[in-house]
């Protein structure tokens, strides 16, 4: 029963483009929602959340969109670095709940 | 100020033996969590400790497995019996107390049963 789904495992961008990495997810519990940035070798790192009491958060390059009546996430980053090559995760929780539940990841290749 | 230790970051048991991962968390972090990544998949949630308690082990597979935050020293994964489908990168976070902003993970240790 997979809640949180990431249907592309990977996604190749030209320097300089925008990404688009969608999430998708079945919970309507869920209320609070972040991406991760993950290089091999290394844990996750994280990058940005949302609430479910907004539809976009903005860090720099980053921006999260969330329509809850999709249940779809999405995390756009511009302008694409090579340095943004690595895989993608998106996680949920809800209720209050402590933990974290992950999408599949999507591996992000940035392309000079 | 260093950031969530795990270790060792490879650990390589043979079937049947025990396994024993370590994590400390970050200064000031006093909830600890344990994930678990398979080849090829997300993280999947295992565990959330405090000092001395057990919160939520709802992904915890029910036997073998088990997890302690004791009041001093770092937080204990332990696998009995360790069997081939255990092998997976573990991976442990902190967070000072509730989840906005996200844990800070730490670097995994990579479990391999031969």
């Amino acid at each position: 029963d997979q809640q949180v789904k990431q249907n592309s495992p990977s996604l190749s961008v030209q320097e300089g483009r925008i990404s688009i990495l969608n999430c998708d997810y079945t919970n309507s519990m869920f209320d609070y929602f972040l991406w991760y940035k993950k290089y091999p070798a290394e844990g996750p790192t994280f990058l940005i959340s949302i609430s479910s009491i907004k539809d976009k958060n903005e860090d720099g390059r980053f921006t999260v969109f969330l329509n809850k009546s999709a249940k779809h996430l999405s995390l756009h980053i511009v302008p694409s670095q090579p340095g943004d090559s690595a895989v993608y995760f998106c996680a949920a929780s809800g209720q209050g709940a402590q933990k974290l539940v992950f999408g599949q990841g999507t591996r992000l290749t940035i392309n000079p | 100020n260093a950031g969530v230790m795990q270790n060792p970051r490879h650990l390589v048991r043979r079937r049947g033996q025990e396994a024993r991962l370590r994590c400390s968390p970050m200064k000031g972090h006093s909830h600890v969590y344990w994930y678990r990544q398979l080849p090829e998949e997300g993280l999947k949630f295992m565990v959330y400790l405090q000092k001395e308690n057990i919160i939520d082990e709802s992904g915890m597979p029910k036997e073998r497995f088990s997890a302690e935050f004791p009041k001093e020293g770092p937080s204990i994964l332990r696998i009995q019996q360790v069997v081939r489908g255990d092998s997976a990168a573990y991976f442990c976070a902190s967070s000072p107390k509730r989840l906005e902003g996200g844990y800070t993970f730490g670097s995994g240790t990579r479990l391999t049963v031969v």
